[in-house]
């Protein structure tokens, strides 16, 4: 596909349960991100991916919080032990490279709903 | 660390009019890019305008121009003609240069409405 693309659309679970998201970046895009946009709120950076470089993992909120980036390609973001607060649109950017200001291009998000 | 202050949670514009959104930022970097993406309802983010920091020119894009004051950290974004299209939210975001991946750190955003 031409752009980002994020599944599922839309997320409803019980809190408690264990979610995973899934991230199919731009092909030959090297650099992948995922945020957080909590109603209201601006996006909030989570963890990145760069080429076969450790990620950076310092927007992670907890250890229920992880992901992993197989083959350099497809990100999964799993969350563990969903509490309410983790309710949000997870949205997954790519870019060519991480450098020197390489702009995002974003999909549309997942909107996670923990009842 | 750097923060960014979108100081406008809603505006709303008539059709054909001007509208400017405002954008302030805090860094200690000298050397950055700034960046205004649009999310409409349909919840994509999609990127407006870039803006390189030790550029002077101000960057514009069609419609789209920004006012850049590095000295003011101020980074603002001005909408000609508007058009109905361009109801969303507006963020303004923060990428500090480095050698490897940037995060971009964002604003609360501004809603725009644009009316008949």
């Amino acid at each position: 596909g031409a752009g980002v693309s994020q599944s599922p659309s839309n997320k409803v679970t019980e809190k408690g349960k264990d979610v995973e998201l899934r991230c199919d970046p731009i092909s030959g895009h090297t650099a992948l991100y995922w945020y957080r946009q909590s109603l209201g709120q601006g996006l909030e950076f989570l963890i990145y991916f760069q080429g076969n470089s450790a990620p950076d993992k310092s927007g992670l909120p907890s250890d229920r919080f992880s992901a992993e980036r197989t083959g350099g390609s497809v990100s999964t973001l799993t969350i563990q032990r969903t509490q309410q607060e983790d309710s949000a649109v997870y949205l997954c950017a790519s870019s060519v490279t991480g450098q020197g200001g390489q702009p995002q291009h974003f999909g549309d998000g997942t909107r996670l709903s923990i009842l | 660390a750097q923060t960014v202050t979108q100081s406008q949670p809603e505006m709303s514009v008539q059709e054909a009019e001007t509208v400017t959104l405002s954008c302030t930022y805090d860094t200690s970097e000298s050397n950055y890019y700034l960046f205004w993406y649009k999310q409409p309802p349909s919840r994509q983010m999609i990127l407006v305008i870039r803006q390189e920091a030790y550029k002077q020119q101000n960057a514009t894009e069609n419609r789209f121009s920004v006012n850049f004051q590095k000295a003011a950290k101020s980074f603002s974004l001005k909408i000609s003609d508007s058009q109905l299209g361009d109801t969303a939210m507006y963020f303004c975001a923060f990428m500090k240069i480095t050698g490897t991946a940037s995060k971009l750190t964002f604003g609360t955003g501004t809603r725009l409405q644009v009316t008949l």
